[in-house]
């Protein structure tokens, strides 16, 4: 079945530092790839996301570009802030959002 | 704008009763989907809800059941509850319209089971 498959954790990283977690995907069909992030005690924030090769989503200076030839969406920060820390899970969805199906999930901690 | 509502936000429960949580999407949202979050088996999709029907369903016991009402709301269940059901029942709505669509997720509610 469909899958995706992130960069395990927990990543610890200094303020100001670059951050990349990897995400690859299972290729079936046409997904729209998505990143979520998870503060503690809240649900899901979308973070970005991509629905064809070769898009590019981006926000709050976070990126990830939909790489077909790789099924890879990998997350990146060129200078992280310790209020990026949080749970970060890349998902793939057929489509649409309706039934997204989650990586494990990367928890990221950003030291001062 | 409000965003998706869960009710209860924490709830314990003994093992063996049923329990039914909430959900009250996005005005305008027409698609609830619903998903189990634990430790040990991370994000897994549950159901989703599409004018009052079920249209997917993940691979969970028949115990986990949903519906949704003529106003988009949606209700999930799960009877004779075990100890491993505890967890963060995340509900999640959309607008289908197609590969931009979004899922805009509720806080949750933290289900325990003693």
């Amino acid at each position: 079945g469909d899958s995706v498959t992130q960069m395990e954790g927990p990543v610890t990283l200094s303020e100001e530092a670059f951050l990349t977690i990897n995400c690859t995907y299972t290729a079936t069909g046409y997904p729209s790839l998505f990143w979520y992030v998870q503060y503690p005690g809240e649900g899901l924030q979308l973070l970005l996301k991509a629905t064809k090769a070769d898009d590019k989503g981006s926000n709050k200076g976070f990126e990830a570009t939909y790489r077909k030839e790789t099924t890879s969406f990998h997350l990146e920060k060129g200078s992280v802030q310790v209020s990026d820390s949080a749970v970060y899970f890349c998902a793939r969805g057929d489509g649409s959002a309706r039934q997204l199906t989650f990586g494990s999930g990367t928890q990221l901690t950003v030291l001062p | 704008k409000a965003g998706v509502t869960q009710t209860p936000r924490y709830l314990i429960k003994t093992r063996g009763q049923q329990v039914t949580l909430s959900c009250s999407p996005i005005s305008g949202h027409r698609s609830v989907s619903w998903y189990q979050q634990t430790p040990g088996q991370g994000l897994q999709f549950l159901f989703e809800y599409f004018s009052e029907t079920q249209r997917n369903k993940g691979n969970f016991p028949g115990r986990f059941s949903g519906r949704q009402f003529s106003n988009s709301r949606s209700e999930m269940n799960v009877s004779t509850l075990e100890l491993g059901d505890s967890a963060l029942y995340l509900c999640a709505s959309s607008f289908p319209g197609g590969e931009n669509t979004e899922a805009f997720f509720g806080q949750g509610t933290r289900l325990t089971v003693v």
